[in-house]
């Protein structure tokens, strides 16, 4: 099956700083959405973005699926961005695999 | 427009017993698909239902089932249950349109002691 493998696992940042998350996965894929993981353990969906680039606000996300990767920035991060981030993808039978996550932690 | 949405928001059963767990789905969505969450780890894919029949299935044994009800709303049910059955259960809701991917619910944490 896909891999997906999201880099880092961790990472800590000030307040006001700047990120780059990435996703590599090992296939083809009918999609990939970026989701936040709140504490509630709700996951919010950021972007659906099976390739280009999109921006929402502070955030944006670039997929080259020619190139197997899709990277998530974060741009003046504020301590509410604190949670996990997912990369996911959907496989030719329409499940969705995650990543192992990236844990954020904005510190004031 | 509504979200998913989930029932209950925890629970706690004991091994062996059964457990269902409630899931209506976005307005609009006729799709929708069960992931369990262990601590610390990403969602895990369960199942899928479209038009009231499973069209996918993940790595989990028979005694996790589900159900799609013509107004799209899921249950998932859970017999026998183990320890390691504890986890948040995730039920997202898609179009089969697909142009705006899958929207979440805020899941059920189930405990098994």
């Amino acid at each position: 099956g896909i891999q997906v493998e999201q880099s880092p696992p961790d990472l800590i940042l000030q307040e006001g700083a700047n990120s780059t998350l990435r996703c590599n996965f090992s296939d083809s894929v009918n999609n990939l959405q970026w989701f936040h993981q709140n504490p509630w353990g709700q996951l919010i969906n950021l972007f659906y973005i099976p390739s280009g680039t999109k921006q929402n606000g502070r955030l944006s996300a670039t997929t080259v699926a020619t190139e197997r990767y899709s990277l998530l920035y974060i741009s003046s991060s504020q301590t509410t961005d604190s949670g996990v981030y997912f990369c996911a993808v959907e496989d030719s039978s329409y499940k969705l695999i995650f990543g192992s996550g990236t844990r954020l932690l904005v510190r004031p | 427009e509504t979200g998913v949405t989930q029932s209950p928001t925890h629970l706690i059963k004991t091994r062996g017993q059964q457990v269902t767990l409630r899931c209506s789905s976005q307005s609009g969505h006729n799709t929708v698909s069960w992931y369990q969450q262990a601590l610390g780890q990403g969602p895990q894919f369960i199942f899928q239902y479209y038009r009231e029949e499973e069209n996918g299935r993940g790595n989990f044994p028979p005694r996790f089932s589900g159900l799609q009800f013509p107004n799209y709303s899921s249950e998932l049910n859970v017999n026998a249950l183990e320890l390691d059955d504890s986890a948040l259960y995730l039920c997202a809701s898609t179009s089969t349109r697909g142009d705006y991917g899958y929207t979440f619910g805020s899941g059920t944490r189930l405990t098994v002691v």
